[in-house]
């Protein structure tokens, strides 16, 4: 069936590094690639999507890679904050019907100060 | 941004008894809403798919008849835990997709505590 695996599972960086977190999809039919970041005791907030016809996408420290051929999709954040700590999942999906999301297994993000 | 409400946030009841757990999306609509589970420090894990209209779809190993969902309006899901465990103890939490954007908004979740 679909799956996502998403890596590492845990990512420690200090206050100004980058950090890199890396994710595959099975289903090549899948289009849409979001993003979610998770504090402690909250909702999943989505903080970027990349969709298929485009190979990057960037919002001010957070940028997005996109390589349909290898089933890699990647997510980058720069400058990293301490208020950056939280566990990060992407997802990939199909834009049409009642298609489902497949959720990676999230990293965890730590940035020290 | 769009604005995804569950209630209640968190409920505690017997076991053997019912709890309804409400879905709305608050400002957009959505044909599609999915319920998920959430286990302390693990990942999301997918219950069923809901869809306006018609029949939830579930995934392997949930059971249809104890997790009964109802998607009547586009703006409404309700999940209801029939029976209720111990072992149905956890984090539920509900998304809603933009039927027009396609973004996927989550719910503040539910802790259901079985006693």
């Amino acid at each position: 069936g679909e799956n996502v695996e998403q890596h590492p599972s845990t990512l420690s960086v200090q206050e100004g590094d980058s950090a890199v977190i890396k994710c595959t999809y099975s289903d090549s039919a899948s289009n849409y690639f979001p993003w979610y970041k998770q504090e402690l005791g909250k909702r999943p907030q989505l903080i970027i999507d990349i969709r298929s016809n485009v190979g990057e996408k960037k919002d001010q420290r957070i940028a997005v890679t996109l390589n349909k051929t290898a089933k890699h999709f990647s997510l980058h954040i720069t400058e990293t904050q301490p208020e950056d700590s939280a566990v990060y999942f992407c997802a990939a999906s199909k834009m049409s019907g009642g298609f489902k999301t497949i959720f990676g297994a999230g990293t965890r993000l730590f940035v020290k100060a | 941004g769009a604005v995804v409400s569950q209630h209640p946030s968190w409920v505690i009841c017997k076991s053997g008894t019912s709890v309804k757990i409400e879905c709305r999306s608050l400002d957009f609509q959505a044909t599609t809403m999915f319920w998920y589970r959430q286990f302390p420090k693990q990942s999301l894990m997918l219950m069923a798919t809901s869809n306006e209209g018609s029949k939830a779809t579930y995934e392997q190993g949930v059971e249809k008849d104890k997790f009964l969902i109802n998607h009547a309006s586009l703006t409404l899901s309700t999940l209801t835990v029939t029976s209720a465990h111990p072992e149905d103890s956890s984090f539920y939490i509900c998304s809603a997709r933009d039927t027009l954007s396609y973004e996927q908004y989550f719910g503040p979740g539910t802790r259901l505590t079985v006693t």
